[in-house]
């Protein structure tokens, strides 16, 4: 089975601290996806990589970046955190253009 | 701009009833269609998938869906729901290179015994 895993599924942080989010990936899968989860919005998509040190924005990616330096790890880094990004974090992986598999996900607060 | 519509924020229907829920998507090219289901405090897990050929496709735990391109829609159905399968639902569109999702809403359904 394929397994994605997210490093914490809990974690509180202060405005404007420096937040890194891990996403590790075990299927030698080439896509990796980051997506935020709100409350009557669904799921939207950050950043994706379709290899290692490719990245693209997606929908929202304002105030994250993002780091693929192996091709199982995909990092979403919050420079300067902010209130508005407490939200549940999602990450996923999919081998070329075929279903995604996703983590348990990260749930942020931001105080 | 591609988008997911599910119309029904909550559904509550009662154990043993069928069920159906609705998605419409907005995407000019064939599309790839997915149902995904997520349990409180989990993450994703894939319901179903079409790509090409039968419009009618069958998942896991004994849902299906349709697809009906004259209409733009991609609704799942299941015959018989069962206590367990109160949860949130989520129709998505894949788009592009690498098959980014574009997801609706959600969907919570909620099942009374």
């Amino acid at each position: 089975d394929v397994k994605v895993t997210q490093s914490s599924r809990y974690l509180v942080k202060r405005t404007g601290e420096k937040v890194f989010l891990e996403c590790v990936q075990d299927m030698d899968h080439e896509n990796m996806f980051w997506y935020r989860q709100d409350p009557g919005l669904g799921l939207r998509l950050i950043y994706f990589s379709y290899d290692v040190k490719m990245k693209e924005k997606g929908d929202i990616p304002e105030g994250y970046s993002v780091s693929r330096e192996k091709k199982e790890r995909f990092s979403l880094i919050l420079e300067s955190a902010s209130t508005n990004q407490t939200s549940m974090y999602l990450c996923a992986s999919s081998l070329r253009a075929n279903e995604q598999f996703f983590g348990p996900g990260t749930r942020l607060t931001v105080l | 701009a591609q988008s997911v519509t599910q119309p029904d924020i909550h559904i509550t229907v009662s154990e043993g009833a069928s069920l159906e829920l609705r998605c419409n998507y907005s995407y000019g090219a064939t599309p790839y269609l997915f149902w995904y289901v997520q349990s409180p405090g989990q993450g994703l897990q894939l319901l179903l998938k079409y790509f090409s050929g039968d419009t009618l496709v069958q998942g896991i735990k004994g849902f299906e869906a349709e697809f009906k391109r004259s209409q733009s829609s991609f609704n799942l159905r299941k015959p018989s729901v069962h206590w367990s399968d109160a949860a949130e639902y989520f129709c998505a569109v894949g788009i592009g290179y690498g098959n980014k999702l574009v997801f609706g809403a959600g969907t919570i359904l909620r099942v009374k015994s």
